[in-house]
This record gives structure tokens, sequence and C-alpha cells, in this order.
């Protein structure tokens, strides 16, 4: 079984000040990671990744993330928030063991960026 | 490029009415997904078609039918559609079924069942 928990619904952050949105995980084996963004009224978009390989893995629109194996988390984190980052973000997981294409998704976090 | 299109974008439906949810991908992919969004639930698996000629239950299949009608259309069924049913709907695809492939979602169906 695998499971995502986001323990924030909603992220406050000022504009220029660094932003981080929480993700833990649980996989029977070991994980691939996602991270995808939404905007209103709009599908899901592909952030970053964790396959293997280097834990701090860097993505779209100056996010990164840092999987952390002993602490089962997967952090998005970007230094410098935008007002356009303000969106709906989703933590996905997969097991790599299995190989299988079956996402399990987060609740998602609201993040707001004020000016 | 199109990416992933769906049709229609919004659809009130009453109690009982059946309608079927349209999906096409234009990259060529292998696989295809059918998920369900509401409020505070993220995302959930309906159904999914890790190959042409493929279709599988998800977590959450009660109420619905699929179709792969080819390799770039994957079609959702509600029979007959119940208030419970009320949500976006989103249709994604991936080059392969491997986990670590990166999924592509389409602009999302709102339906509203009353």
């Amino acid at each position: 079984a695998q499971s995502v928990a986001q323990p924030e619904d909603q992220v406050n952050v000022a504009e220029g000040n660094p932003l981080t949105v929480k993700c833990t995980y649980s996989v029977s084996g070991n994980p691939y990671l996602f991270w995808y963004v939404q905007y209103p009224n709009r599908g899901l978009q592909f952030l970053l990744k964790y396959i293997t390989g280097d834990n701090l893995v860097k993505g779209s629109y100056g996010f990164e993330a840092e999987f952390n194996k002993s602490q089962t988390s997967f952090h998005l984190k970007k230094p410098s928030a935008l007002v356009s980052d303000s969106a709906l973000y989703f933590c996905a997981v997969r097991d790599r063991d299995t190989n299988a294409g079956k996402s399990t998704f987060g609740d998602g976090t609201t993040l707001t960026v004020k000016p | 490029n199109a990416g992933v299109t769906q049709t229609p974008k919004f659809q009130v439906l009453k109690t009982g009415q059946s309608m079927t949810l349209q999906c096409a991908q234009d990259m060529n992919h292998n696989s295809m997904y059918w998920y369900r969004q509401d409020p505070g639930m993220g995302l959930r698996l309906i159904y999914y078609s890790a190959s042409e000629g493929t279709t599988d239950k998800g977590e959450v299949p009660n109420g619905y039918n699929v179709s792969r009608l080819n390799k770039r259309e994957f079609s959702l069924r509600l029979e007959s559609a119940a208030p419970s049913q009320t949500s976006v709907y989103f249709c994604a695809s991936s080059e392969s079924w491997l986990a670590g492939e990166t999924q592509y979602f389409g602009p999302g169906t709102r339906l509203l069942v009353l």
C-alpha cells in the first residue's frame, strides 16, 4: 500500500520570501516521487520528480525538492516566492519496486503568495 | 501539439441520466488514466489503461465504465449518474506504465449531477 500526506492545507508566504510545501510518503518498496501544480480551472502540470540519484531535484519555474529517505519526505521549495506561484500543489508517489504506474496523490496544499 | 484534450468542459445531468466523457491525446502515449477530484481529497484513480487494448479498475471504479477506443482515445461512461458523482474529472496520459513516467493532464470536465 502507498500513501501521501500533505500536512498543511494552506501555506501563506510574502513575495520574495522562501517557500516550503511539505510532503511525506509511505510505500512498501522504494518511491518515485512527483510534484504537480494546478492553477484555477486548469489541469495538473508536472513540476519535478525524483527517480534516483541526487536527492536534490530541480524542476520548472525555479522549484526544487529534496528527497529524504530517513524522514520519508519530499518537500517542495523555492528560494524566492512570486505572486504567480499561488496555486494548488500536489505531491504523488509510485512504488518503484512494483514499477507500476498507479499514482497516489496527496490532498493538495494551497499556496498563497502575497505582494 | 494539443496534449490531452477533454470534452465536454462542463455538464449538468439529472440523477439517472447517462453520459460519456471523452479524452484524447496526441503525444503517442501508451497509458491513459481517469481521475476524479473532490475538494480536500486530492485525485483518485477511477480506471486506467496501461496500453491499448487493456483497461483496469483503479481506486474508485463503481458507477463507471471505460473504453480504450484506440491508442489516442480513452472514454469514461456514467451509465446512471448519481449526485455522488458530482466532481471534476481529469484524464491523463503517460508514455508508458512504468512507475517513473510523468503524467500529462487534460483541462478537466466539471460534472454536476442534480
